[in-house]
């Protein structure tokens, strides 16, 4: 079955880097995209940018362009995520997630997701 | 970028309420529009795609309609395990936005 295990909870500095990791398994890895998505507490769910595993080519949120940086990796099936310049508005759940099944494009597997803890 | 709004954001209702949870794009997305259920602490969880579609396992109580602009989730008769945050999503173009939420609360 379609699996997507992210890496675990990191605690950052103000102005640290974090990275992120999702790794895939139960599917063909370069035959879907994968995206990002960031939930800080207590509020909505941010899409962040897309990833295509295939080729490496990636469209990021305006918000994000100048800090983050989404990478794969074809011989573990993993995607990373890299956000730095850390302030503590970046403290959220990021979560990985990929359109497999659904058509239209809905995201119908998620990681479990990462807490990205950022405090001084 | 297109935005996307949800109403209420907030609802309380009873088990076996009918309960409809509204949409709305900023500009058109034909059906590309999916819904999301996220309970405290866990990953949000597909409910519809493309607007009308039903994901696997999901209850039939649970149906979404619209296009264009205005879309519609309805759950037919509300139980204890539906009481969530629900989330739309446009699919169209990127970036993917989500509208606000909607907290389901018990009455």
């Amino acid at each position: 079955q379609v699996q997507l295990v992210q890496s675990g909870a990191e605690v950052k500095k103000p102005g640290a880097s974090v990275r992120v990791s999702c790794k895939a398994s139960g599917y063909t890895f370069t035959n879907y995209y994968m995206h990002w998505v960031r939930q800080a507490p207590g509020q909505g769910l941010e899409w962040m940018g897309i990833i295509n595993p295939s080729d490496g080519r990636t469209t990021y949120a305006q918000k994000f362009q100048a800090r983050v940086t989404m990478t794969r990796d074809t011989s573990t099936s993993t995607v990373y995520l890299d956000l730095i310049y850390l302030r503590s508005e970046d403290t959220a759940v990021y979560y990985c997630a990929s359109p497999i099944a659904a058509a239209g494009g809905g995201f119908d597997n998620w990681g479990q997701g990462t807490l990205v803890t950022v405090s001084s | 970028d297109i935005q996307m709004t949800q109403s209420p954001s907030s609802l309380s209702a009873a088990v076996g309420d009918r309960v409809a949870i509204t949409c709305r794009a900023s500009q058109t997305i034909s059906i590309y529009l999916n819904w999301y259920q996220q309970k405290p602490g866990k990953a949000p969880k597909l409910l519809i795609y493309a607007a009308s579609n039903l994901q696997g396992g999901v209850p039939s109580r649970f149906s979404g309609s619209g296009s264009g602009t205005d879309f519609t989730l309805t759950i037919s008769s509300l139980q204890p395990e539906d009481f969530a945050t629900y989330y739309c999503q446009q699919s169209h173009s990127t970036p993917r936005t989500f509208g606000q939420g909607t907290k389901v609360e018990i009455k």
